[in-house]
């Protein structure tokens, strides 16, 4: 079955600096990846997602890009801000027969004033 | 758009008892999904339920589990005879207006003790 890696697992940045995330996944049918936003005691917030016919896409200070040879994407946000700390989460919706999620590991991401 | 609510926002419970954890959707939608987060880990899917019938469901989905759309309203999930491993929050998210996208509900804090 699918499965879908997440690196890092912990990022610090300073505020204003750039931050990255990267995911691979392993079925070349998968077709649908977003990402999510979970602050601490909260839900998954989806925040962008992209899907198989698109290589990349932007909303304000977050993009993120797939590459679909090498199955992986990733998540870019730009000028960092406090309010950006949280833990990402990555998935992929493993193929057209199928619209369940299948989530990364997360990354915990802290940005420092 | 309007989220799904859930009851409680925590259980906790004797392990071998029964639980009930509710969905409560804001409109009429028709895809509902239950994921389950073991404290610090990873969204996992449970299952996926279409007009009123289960659509897909994972391996962790056992015997122990089942869902239910008792009133054509609430939608809930139950575990039969709760184990420690158990404990976890439970997310039940519902699609968007496009395809593919989920979006989760507050969540159920359980606790198996």
């Amino acid at each position: 079955g699918e499965n879908v890696e997440q690196h890092p697992s912990t990022l610090s940045v300073q505020e204003g600096d750039s931050a990255v995330i990267k995911c691979t996944y392993s079925d070349s049918a998968s077709n649908y990846f977003p990402w999510y936003k979970q602050e601490l005691g909260k839900r998954p917030q989806l925040i962008i997602d992209i899907r198989s016919n698109v290589g990349e896409k932007k909303d304000q200070r977050i993009a993120v890009t797939l590459n679909k040879t090498a199955k992986h994407f990733s998540l870019h946000i730009t000028e960092t801000q406090p309010e950006d700390s949280a833990v990402y989460f990555c998935a992929a919706t493993p193929s057209h027969n199928t619209d369940k999620l299948i989530f990364g590991t997360g990354t915990r991401l802290q940005v420092f004033p | 758009e309007p989220e799904v609510t859930q009851t409680p926002s925590h259980q906790v419970t004797q392990m071998g008892q029964e639980v009930i954890l509710r969905c409560v959707p804001i409109s009429n939608h028709l895809y509902f999904y239950w994921y389950r987060q073991i404290l610090g880990q990873k969204v996992e899917f449970l299952v996926s339920f279409y007009n009123n019938e289960i659509s897909e469901k994972s391996e962790i989905f056992d015997d122990q589990f089942s869902v239910e759309r008792p009133d054509g309203s609430n939608f809930t999930l139950k575990i039969r005879s709760t184990k420690l491993e158990d404990s976890a929050m439970y997310f039940c998210a519902r699609t968007g207006g496009k395809s593919n996208e989920q979006y989760f509900g507050p969540g159920t804090r359980l606790t198996v003790t």
